[in-house]
């Protein structure tokens, strides 16, 4: 299987700060999603995002799939947004695996 | 409401002693899967389903069973569990799978089931 290396491991932000969070992938892969994992453990699928730029409110992804590489941006932080964020995708079109990072604990701060 | 549900939420056993975690959901996805999260691993899928009588290995499928006789249905099932099994489980399901790229298809996560085995 693929690697899904994520980037940094740990932050801590004060509220209302910036943040821009990596996933680096081994191989080429597809379907690439990324989910926040709340403090109660509730997974929400955040982005579906193979490859090109989209942004939902406060949140933003761009994917990079020629160079493998995804980045998940959280402006203003709040903190709601407090929990772990993961990425994930397949690693060839047709295949069923979904492999996920390790994952980026963000913990923001009032 | 749209949901994923998982029974039981937490469950404390001994080796050995057979259990079964319940999975349904109530949205007609043909797609559901079992993933395991452990610190510092992320999640890592057990087996999938695409369908009705379908089923499939994932990364860590030893130790597991699954079925899948309904289509709103997908348990897991220990049938000699070990402390190696302790974990956090995830059932998930989704409209088609994850094999169809480029179209865009949302898995919805069930709340997790935290399994202790002593």
């Amino acid at each position: 299987g693929i690697q899904v290396e994520q980037s940094p491991p740990d932050l801590i932000l004060q509220e209302g700060a910036n943040s821009t969070l990596r996933c680096n992938f081994s191989d080429s892969v597809n379907n690439l999603q990324w989910f926040h994992q709340n403090p109660w453990g509730q997974l929400i699928n955040l982005f579906y995002i193979p490859s090109g730029t989209k942004q939902n409110g406060r949140l933003s992804a761009t994917t990079v799939a020629t160079e493998r590489y995804s980045l998940l941006y959280i402006s203003s932080s709040q903190t709601t947004d407090s929990g772990v964020y993961f990425c994930a995708g397949l690693y060839q079109t047709g295949a069923n695996n979904l492999f996920f990072g390790t994952g980026t604990r963000l913990t923001v701060i009032p | 409401e749209a949901q994923v549900t998982q029974n039981p939420r937490y469950l404390i056993t001994v080796t050995g002693k057979k259990l079964t975690v319940t999975c349904s959901q109530n949205m007609n996805h043909e797609y559901m899967s079992w993933y395991r999260q452990d610190p510092g691993l992320g999640l890592r899928q057990i087996y999938y389903s695409m369908n009705v009588e379908v089923t499939d290995k994932g990364d860590v499928p030893e130790g597991y069973k699954v079925s899948r006789k309904e289509k709103r249905n997908f348990p897991l099932i220990l049938e000699s569990p070990s402390p190696n099994q302790t974990s956090l489980y995830f059932c998930a399901s989704s409209l088609l799978g994850q094999a169809f790229a480029g179209v865009r298809d949302t898995q919805y996560f069930g709340p997790g089931t935290r399994l202790t085995v002593l």
